[in-house]
């Protein structure tokens, strides 16, 4: 079956601990996206890729970092510097043939201890 | 600045009656508006999306009205079901131009028998 997986679906943070969201396409899509999703604040952009080895912020990208090293993978980390990291992250893609439609993964919730 | 706002942030509505959730957004540039549907704990999925040449669109009890001089868009649930019990976020984009989307904050839909 073609999808996002994202893993793991539940993550526990520690004080001053850097976390690393896993996020894996097999839809041979161009374009990945992390979104985090709060409660009333619907989704916002952390980072965006178009094209491997190549990635954009988005709205709140600060404490957070994106690699893109293959297609098919862009997990996103979440740096002690992010010091209200308990939400839940959407990871998603689109290609350029399908180019309307956004495509997302099942989410993982963070959460701090 | 929210490009996209979104009203009301939650619905209450009788099995059979209509749903209706309202989007209105800023930049004249945007040319594509889609609606997501989101189960708990799920990545958001899409429902129904339309292009800013035309004022309707449909699909099965799913409609979304257009109204491009206003900038609002809405989407309109006929025969509502309880399993039409989600969040739904409406969406705009700029096609050719950009990768980004643009999220409304979410309506939560409560559909009683």
């Amino acid at each position: 079956d073609g999808g996002i997986t994202q893993s793991p679906k539940y993550l526990f943070r520690k004080e001053g601990q850097n976390v690393t969201l896993s996020c894996e396409q097999n839809l041979n899509h161009d374009a990945m996206y992390w979104y985090r999703q709060d409660p009333g604040q619907g989704l916002r952009l952390i980072y965006y890729s178009q094209i491997v080895n190549d990635f954009q912020k988005g709205d709140i990208a600060e404490g957070y970092s994106v690699s893109r090293e293959k297609k098919e993978s862009f997990p996103l980390t979440v740096t002690s510097a992010q010091k209200n990291p308990t939400a839940f992250y959407l990871c998603a893609s689109k290609g350029v043939a399908t180019n309307e439609k956004l495509f997302f993964g099942s989410g993982t919730q963070l959460s701090v201890l | 600045q929210q490009q996209v706002k979104q009203s009301p942030q939650s619905l209450i509505v009788q099995k059979g009656g209509i749903s209706i959730i309202n989007c209105a957004y800023e930049n004249t540039a945007f040319d594509y508006f889609p609606w997501y549907q989101q189960f708990p704990g799920k990545g958001p999925a899409l429902l129904i999306a339309i292009r800013p040449d035309v004022s309707e669109k449909k699909e099965g009890r799913f409609t979304i009205s257009f109204n491009k001089s206003a900038k609002q868009f809405s989407l309109h649930i006929m025969d509502s079901q309880p399993g039409d019990s989600a969040t739904y976020f409406c969406a705009a984009s700029l096609i050719y131009t950009g990768n980004q989307f643009y999220f409304g904050t979410g309506t939560s839909l409560t559909v009683i028998p």
